[in-house]
């Protein structure tokens, strides 16, 4: 059963809006949530993370947003550029270095 | 160099043939990771090396095998590999912040196609 679950493949948004990509998570014991971000033919590439004991993570034009009580976290780009299209991937960890990957949202970024 | 570093980039056998994946990273990490991706399916673990000791082999078939020599290096032997197999394999290395919490730095993966 996947514990990570990012159920919107594909988003498209107008160059200079927002972004907002989601996750939701089913296990309670994760504590650690990470995003990643993936260019065809390259690796993923660490983007922005958030430990349980907050609630939101900002970084430039990236935050991050958790929910606990709905297990549910979100990306937020701010504006977002063309060079932001890529596969986004939402990860979580129970502390350690046993990762949960979601199955990725592509995003497009309209000129 | 730096990061973590995958070769080949691309690999294509046949089902009899046995090859190798190399990955290498230059971060100082501890751990470093087998992971294996299919289209439209979530980064699958299969192998977690730390401090060159297998941590974790999540079910793993047996045509695939590990062999982590030391901290810095970790290969993928592959043998009788069927077309399911195809798939992007990426290799991860990862050290814990100091507060229990870890991030994965990936290679660009080698991209596999079994025929």
């Amino acid at each position: 059963d996947q514990q990570v679950k990012q159920n919107s493949p594909s988003l498209s948004v107008q160059e200079g809006r927002i972004s907002i990509l989601n996750c939701d998570y089913t296990n309670s014991m994760f504590d650690y949530f990470l995003w990643y971000k993936k260019y065809p033919a390259e690796g993923p590439t660490f983007l922005i993370s958030i430990s349980s004991i907050k609630d939101k993570n900002e970084d430039g034009r990236f935050t991050v947003f958790l929910n606990k009580s709905a297990k549910h976290l979100s990306l937020h780009i701010v504006p977002s550029q063309p060079g932001d299209s890529a596969v986004y991937f939402c990860a979580a960890s129970i502390t350690g270095n046993q990762f949960y990957f979601g199955t990725g949202t592509s995003l497009t970024v309209i000129p | 160099e730096t990061g973590v570093t995958q070769t080949p980039r691309h690999l294509v056998m046949g089902m009899t043939n046995k090859k190798s994946l190399k990955c290498e990273q230059h971060l100082g990490h501890n751990a470093m990771y087998w992971y294996k991706q299919s289209a439209k399916k979530p980064l699958e673990l299969m192998f977690v090396y730390n401090f060159k000791e297998q941590t974790e082999n999540n079910s793993v078939p047996s045509r695939f095998s590990p062999e982590c020599p030391n901290s810095s290096h970790l290969f993928l032997h592959l043998h009788t590999l069927q077309p399911e197999d195809s798939a992007l394999y990426l290799c991860a290395s990862s050290q814990d912040d100091g507060y229990g919490n870890e991030k994965l730095f990936f290679g660009s993966g080698t991209q596999l196609s079994v025929l």
